[in-house]
């Protein structure tokens, strides 16, 4: 079945470096890929909707400056966590459309 | 706006026990609904895909109904497992392809 690979599956920066979440698929082409976060006990909130070639669709309240994302394939889409705080700390989890969603296994970011 | 609502939050019920899950939404003008299951610090597993245009789909021990014009769906797990410790989460695509999750329920399979 479809695969969607996701790295690093946890990270522990400092506050004010900068992250990056790859979400790949591994045996389809994605022109769309979506990231969403998730605090604990809390349900998906979609961020933004990565589209191949051009520039990411951010949902109401995602700041585009602090969540960079880049879909430079149709297989690779990045997000990159800038200057990152504390608030930052959460599950961040990619997905990919092929008939089905189908999901990263999810990024635990951690800011001291 | 579309909103997804899953009750009950959390579930705890012993092992073998047949049980129902339930979602809704508030906008019945979707392309389909789908739900996943969430294990602790894990990434989501598709189970079952529900086409606007279907009813119900089925997987094993689990069958997912739809009902557009009342706005829920439900998720059936039959003779539960202790394995089936999760939670599970409802995502509803909208016409406008968003995908809205529910909150989810949280189960807990007791041996």
């Amino acid at each position: 079945g479809a695969v969607v690979s996701q790295h690093p599956s946890r990270v522990i920066c400092k506050s004010g470096t900068s992250v990056k979440i790859e979400c790949r698929s591994l045996d389809f082409q994605a022109t769309t890929m979506f990231w969403y976060r998730q605090f604990p006990k809390k349900s998906l909130m979609l961020m933004a909707t990565s589209n191949e070639g051009s520039k990411a669709t951010y949902e109401q309240g995602v700041e585009k400056d602090k969540f960079l994302i880049n879909h430079a394939s149709l297989t690779l889409s990045t997000l990159t966590v800038t200057s990152a705080h504390p608030e930052d700390s959460s599950f961040y989890i990619c997905s990919a459309r092929n008939e089905k969603l189908f999901f990263g296994s999810g990024t635990q970011l951690s800011v001291l | 706006k579309q909103e997804v609502t899953q009750i009950p939050a959390a579930l705890s019920v012993p092992e073998g026990e047949n049980l129902v899950l339930n979602c809704s939404f508030t906008d019945s003008a979707i392309y389909n609904l789908q739900w996943f299951r969430q294990d602790p610090g894990k990434g989501l597993t598709s189970l079952l895909l529900i086409q606007s245009s279907q009813r119900e789909q089925t997987s094993g021990r689990l069958n997912a109904s739809l009902d557009k014009s009342s706005g829920r769906s439900t998720l059936y797990i039959a003779a539960s497992q202790p394995g089936d410790s999760a939670t599970y989460l409802c995502a509803v695509e909208s016409s406008a392809s968003k995908i809205i999750f529910g909150s989810g329920t949280r189960l807990s399979i007791r041996p």
